[in-house]
This record gives structure tokens, C-alpha cells and sequence, in this order.
């Protein structure tokens, strides 16, 4: 059964203090995972696709990685407005079919400034 | 680019009643959306996926009579809650993907919040 695992459940973070957030799956054939952010009360903002183990994507504070098994959102020096639930999502690679997203349970990230 | 909209964004009605949730595409055409449902604290769950000019394919467990898809046209899907009850009651969001833009990335609405009283 494809199945997405995301750690930690929420994460606090000092204003300037790096860290990753880990994104673990199990597909049968990965054609795509994706990062999104989402605040409270409104719908996931894109991030990240990732497509192919080694792949690697930034966008000024946030850097998406993808292995075989997993995929690190790191944020470099986060800020306060980084404060989100972060989501994973991959798509498998069935025959012919759907762009269905199985998302993960999210990340909750709180920025202390 | 990739800007997808809902409308309304909160609705509070009485059980019983039928809704209806608009999801518009406003600057791409979009052949596939998808809708979806979150509860307090829980991911999205995925609930259908609309299909322009044909009908909606159901996920196991949602009940196709109830949850009323129509996608009409390339940049219009909707969904009414028909007979709507409490347990109804949830953050509901929409998606498209774009077709000009990366692989199957999907860019979400900013969600409608029903209360089924």
C-alpha cells in the first residue's frame, strides 16, 4: 500500500535556527513527490516537485532533496512567517492512470522569534 | 499563474440542505480538478477527482449521491453536499492541475469551510 510518513509531527524552531523535516515513502514507482505549505484555515501553497532520486530544488530560505526512500525540506535560518504545516505528497506511477496526491500528516512548524 | 479559486469560502447552514462549492481555474484550462476534505489537525483526504465533460471518479468510501460533481467546463468544477448533516461538516478544498506548468503539480483553492448545524 503506498504510504507517506512525515517527522517530526511539529517542530519549534529560534529564529534563525536551521532545520529539516523529513518526508519517508513507500510507492510502487514514484512519479512525482511534492512539497507544499499551508497556513491555518486556507488551502496548500506549492512548493517543491521532485521527480527523480538526487534531484534537489531551493526557494530563498527552503531547500527540497529526494532519495529512493525520502525526501528533507531543509530551512535555512527560518523566519517567523515560515511558521506553517508543512505537507509531503507523492503521486505513484500506475498504468495510464490518475494524478492522484497521497498526502503525509504534515509538519507543524513554529518560528520563536 | 496557477491561481485557483473557491467560492464560498464559509458556509454555515442548516442539516438537511444541499451546498454547493464552486472551484474556478482563473488564468489556466484545466481537464482534471480534484476535490478534497480535511478535518481538524488531519491531512487532506482525497474525495474525487473531476473529470471536464465526463463524470467524477470516486474514491472507495465516498458516496457519489451525496457528494454531486459537475465539471462543465475547463475552468469550472463544483460540488454540493446534498442533504447535508453535521458529520458533513469540514474544510473542503479543491485543485487543478496545470497543464502549462510542471509535470502533475496540482495548485490548491483556498478551501471552503461548511457547518452543517
Amino acid at each position: 500500500e503506498d504510504q507517506v510518513t512525515q517527522s517530526p509531527e511539529a517542530l519549534r524552531l529560534q529564529e534563525g535556527e536551521s532545520s529539516s523535516l523529513n518526508c519517508s515513502y513507500t510507492v510502487s514507482g514514484l512519479r512525482g513527490l511534492f512539497w507544499y505549505r499551508q497556513d491555518p484555515g486556507k488551502g496548500p501553497e506549492f512548493l517543491f516537485t521532485l521527480y527523480s532520486a538526487g534531484e534537489e530544488k531551493e526557494k530563498e530560505r527552503l531547500k527540497a532533496t529526494l532519495t529512493k526512500k525520502e525526501s528533507f525540506l531543509h530551512i535555512t535560518a527560518p523566519k517567523p512567517e515560515d511558521s506553517a504545516t508543512y505537507l509531503c505528497a507523492v503521486q505513484a506511477r500506475y498504468g495510464g492512470a490518475t494524478n492522484k496526491l497521497i498526502f503525509g500528516t504534515g509538519t507543524l512548524l513554529a518560528v520563536q522569534p | 499563474g496557477a491561481v485557483v479559486s473557491q467560492h464560498p469560502s464559509r458556509v454555515i447552514c442548516k442539516s438537511g440542505t444541499s451546498v454547493k462549492i464552486e472551484c474556478r481555474s482563473l488564468d489556466f484550462q484545466a481537464t482534471t480538478m480534484f476535490w478534497y476534505r480535511q478535518f481538524p489537525k488531519q491531512s487532506l483526504m482525497l474525495m474525487a477527482t473531476s473529470n471536464e465533460g465526463s463524470k467524477a471518479t470516486y474514491e472507495q468510501g465516498v458516496e457519489k449521491d451525496k457528494f454531486l460533481i459537475n465539471h462543465a467546463s475547463l475552468t469550472l468544477s463544483t460540488l454540493t453536499v446534498t442533504s447535508a448533516h453535521p458529520e458533513d461538516s469540514s474544510f473542503y478544498i479543491c485543485s487543478a492541475r496545470d497543464p502549462r506548468g510542471e509535470g502533475d503539480t496540482q495548485y490548491f483553492g483556498p478551501g471552503t469551510r461548511l457547518t452543517v448545524l
